[in-house]
């Protein structure tokens, strides 16, 4: 079973809302990702957490804020957000640690379309 | 460093035609692996295949079929007798490296219109 859940599927805030973004794998996956895709576009790697630890950054601004409460879950809180955030936010997870030899395939959620007013 | 490119922006063609979208990767590393995903319009984007750099064994999953080769750099991606399910967008995808998570580098993106 290779289900990435994310809720909610659509999200319209203002810029001074705050809102939070979810993502959920029964997997047993030991890394999880945030992607921004805007249209058009493919997707852009924003955090990856290992082991619930953020291992990656990609220099994303402070109004997007990760969270791994667990390593089934994976949270965005969203802050003073710009009408150019709006995009779609994917989630993924992966095996994480593979054997010599093999890799690790990301499976990804349906993702969340976000417009900000 | 690793790139990818898709050329093919938007391809369109009827039921049942077969198709074939394009894949060049660069990369300086010895082990690294190629993807394709298919992200329908409802967003998601679905894991098609996989392949690492020491197999270049052509791969077939009924009407999907890949031809891998180093000496181009190429992992092209063929659809035979195409269905209007077929249409989405689809991305080829690099990532380096063969222990723990990967970045993957993905290509601009090869749209498909397969109409009835």
């Amino acid at each position: 079973d290779t289900e990435v859940t994310q809720t909610p599927k659509h999200l319209v805030m203002g810029m001074t809302n705050k809102k939070s973004l979810k993502c959920e794998q029964h997997m047993g996956h030991r890394a999880m990702y945030w992607y921004k895709q805007k249209a058009k576009k493919p997707p852009e790697l924003m955090f990856v957490y290992s082991y619930e630890k953020l291992s990656i950054n990609e220099s994303v601004p402070s109004r997007f804020s990760p969270e791994c409460p667990n390593s089934s879950l994976l949270n965005l809180h969203l802050h003073a957000l710009q009408p150019e955030d709006s995009a779609l936010y994917l989630c993924a997870s992966s095996q994480d640690f593979t054997p010599a030899g093999t890799t690790d395939t990301q499976y990804f959620g349906p993702g969340t379309r976000l417009t900000v007013l | 460093a690793q790139k990818v490119t898709q050329a093919q922006t938007e391809i369109s063609v009827v039921e049942k035609e077969d198709v074939t979208l394009d894949c060049v990767y660069e990369t300086r590393d010895t082990t690294y692996y190629l993807f394709w995903y298919k992200q329908p319009p409802s967003g998601e984007l679905v894991f098609l295949i996989r392949r690492n750099s020491f197999d270049e064994q052509n791969e077939i999953s009924g009407r999907y079929s890949w031809n891998f080769q180093k000496s181009t750099s190429s992992f092209n991606f063929t659809i035979t007798a195409s269905q209007v399910v077929d249409s989405a967008v689809y991305f080829c995808a690099l990532s380096e490296g063969n222990t723990g998570f990967q970045k993957l580098v993905f290509g601009t993106g090869t749209r498909l219109l397969v109409s009835p």
